[in-house]
């Protein structure tokens, strides 16, 4: 059974640092892209960019470029989401999810429960 | 802001036909599949259809997709309560190297 386990929710200050993880169970980490979403309160998800872990190449969306730092660690099938200094406006729902990435098929298909992260200034 | 606009409500009542549409562009929707989520309140989206009009297993046939051009569309027949949720398209961007989602449309069950 293919399981993401994502790490429990965050209260931060801003200009504080945080990472959260999210841990894949259940199909092969390493040949797999794991992506992540931001969704804020009321609104849609936005992607915000995926890692291949089997040799960590990195996809960012432009809005996100910059902003946070995606990483994983193949021998613990963990894939991470880091902030160096939080913004109130990085208050959100975080998901992470298995995302099929093959050029003519792009999509999540599998999701991890969401990391509520809220930052306060 | 999104690039793949949708319209933010549809209704029916339950048994009816409802259609979503979601417009995007010649990077998106025109050279790319499209996809469509369902995220009922509390957990992560679900992929209802996936290559335009592929449904998982476990999706209902109630479900169906079509892309024309730079334009999707999700329709769901025989409404069910169960089907009040807010619904996403999505695709890569081509121009933006990112998968994007749409502005998303709640439908309402009446």
């Amino acid at each position: 059974e293919v399981r993401l386990v994502q790490s429990g929710a965050e209260v931060k200050k801003a200009g504080e640092s945080l990472k959260i993880s999210c841990k894949g169970s259940g199909f092969s980490f390493t040949s797999s892209w794991i992506g992540w979403v931001r969704q804020k309160p009321g609104k849609g998800p936005e992607w915000v960019g995926i890692i291949y872990p089997g040799d960590s190449d990195t996809r960012y969306s432009p809005s996100f470029q910059g902003q946070v730092t995606i990483s994983a660690d193949m021998s613990i099938t963990t894939a991470y989401l880091q902030w160096s200094s939080l913004k109130a406006s990085d208050t959100a729902m975080y998901y992470c999810g298995r995302f099929q990435y093959s050029g003519y098929e792009d999509y999540f298909d599998y999701w991890g429960q969401g990391t509520l992260v809220t930052v306060s200034s | 802001q999104s690039v793949l606009t949708q319209p933010p409500s549809a209704s029916g009542t339950p048994g009816q036909r409802v259609t979503i549409s979601c417009s995007g562009s010649s990077s998106n929707i025109g050279s790319n599949a499209a996809y469509w989520y369902q995220q009922l309140p509390g957990p992560a989206p679900k992929v209802l259809i996936y290559s335009n009009h592929k449904r998982p297993s476990g999706v209902p046939d109630r479900f169906s997709g079509s892309k024309s051009g730079t334009s999707a569309s999700l329709a769901i027949s025989g409404l069910q309560s169960e089907d009040e949720a807010d619904y996403y398209c999505a695709a890569w961007d081509d121009g933006l190297n990112a998968y994007v989602f749409g502005t998303g449309t709640k439908v309402t069950v009446l």
